[in-house]
């Protein structure tokens, strides 16, 4: 089946410093959309892309949606403590799939 | 997730025994949809389903798995005889018809199957 290699697994970073996450494919995604899932909670939608070569951004979190539409990056500026979580990559298919293939996570630990 | 509810929000069973997840999406919400995460896994799609359709059952990983939804609105999962590697969060997730992206999702159930 269709899969996301999401890129780094795992981030230890310090409060202020900029983070950058990605994720590929080698099929062709009609939407790519980013979640952060907190301890306990399921995930939460942060960014929907729809257009090769989109960027969009939602305050700190910025995500483009590559122009090959196999790829997809977020970036997080200025991280905060309340930035830690699993952020996950989601691909929507072509074919008019209504289901979503999801990465496997990058788990981000910000260090006060 | 807004307003989806899921329970029991931790589950531990025995080996062999049946568990049943329960799910209550937000009203109106016309797709609803199951997923697992094993511990530092993503999301693995297990089931769909969207209005009076037949249900999209491809993502079920073996006959113990089975789920309903009545009414167009609560749904359960449930697993018959479990084994261990049944052991994940299994996660609902709601959304309005045609728009993919907005999934709403719940917090999910941790099932522990010893």
């Amino acid at each position: 089946g269709q899969q996301l290699n999401q890129s780094p697994q795992s981030m230890f970073i310090q409060e202020g410093e900029d983070v950058s996450m990605n994720c590929t494919s080698s099929s062709i995604f009609n939407t790519w959309l980013w979640y952060k899932q907190e301890p306990g909670e399921g995930p939460v939608l942060l960014i929907a892309l729809y257009k090769a070569g989109e960027l969009t951004s939602n305050g700190r979190l910025t995500a483009q949606f590559g122009i090959t539409r196999k790829d997809s990056f977020l970036n997080i500026s200025a991280s905060i403590p309340s930035d830690v979580g699993i952020y996950f990559c989601a691909g929507g298919p072509q074919g008019g799939s209504e289901k979503l293939v999801f990465g496997k996570g990058t788990k981000l630990t910000v260090n006060p | 997730g807004a307003g989806v509810s899921q329970s029991p929000s931790n589950k531990v069973t025995e080996k062999g025994k049946d568990v049943e997840l329960r799910c209550d999406p937000i009203s109106g919400h016309t797709a609803l949809y199951w997923y697992r995460q094993s511990l530092g896994q993503g999301l693995e799609f297990l089931i769909y389903f969207q209005g009076n359709s037949a249900p999209d059952k491809s993502g079920l990983p073996s006959d113990r798995f089975s789920a309903e939804r009545t009414g167009g609105s609560v749904s359960t999962l449930t697993i018959q005889r479990t084994q261990q590697e049944d052991s994940a969060v299994y996660l609902c997730a709601g959304r309005v018809s045609g728009n993919t992206d907005t999934q709403y999702f719940g917090p999910g159930t941790r099932l522990t199957v010893l």
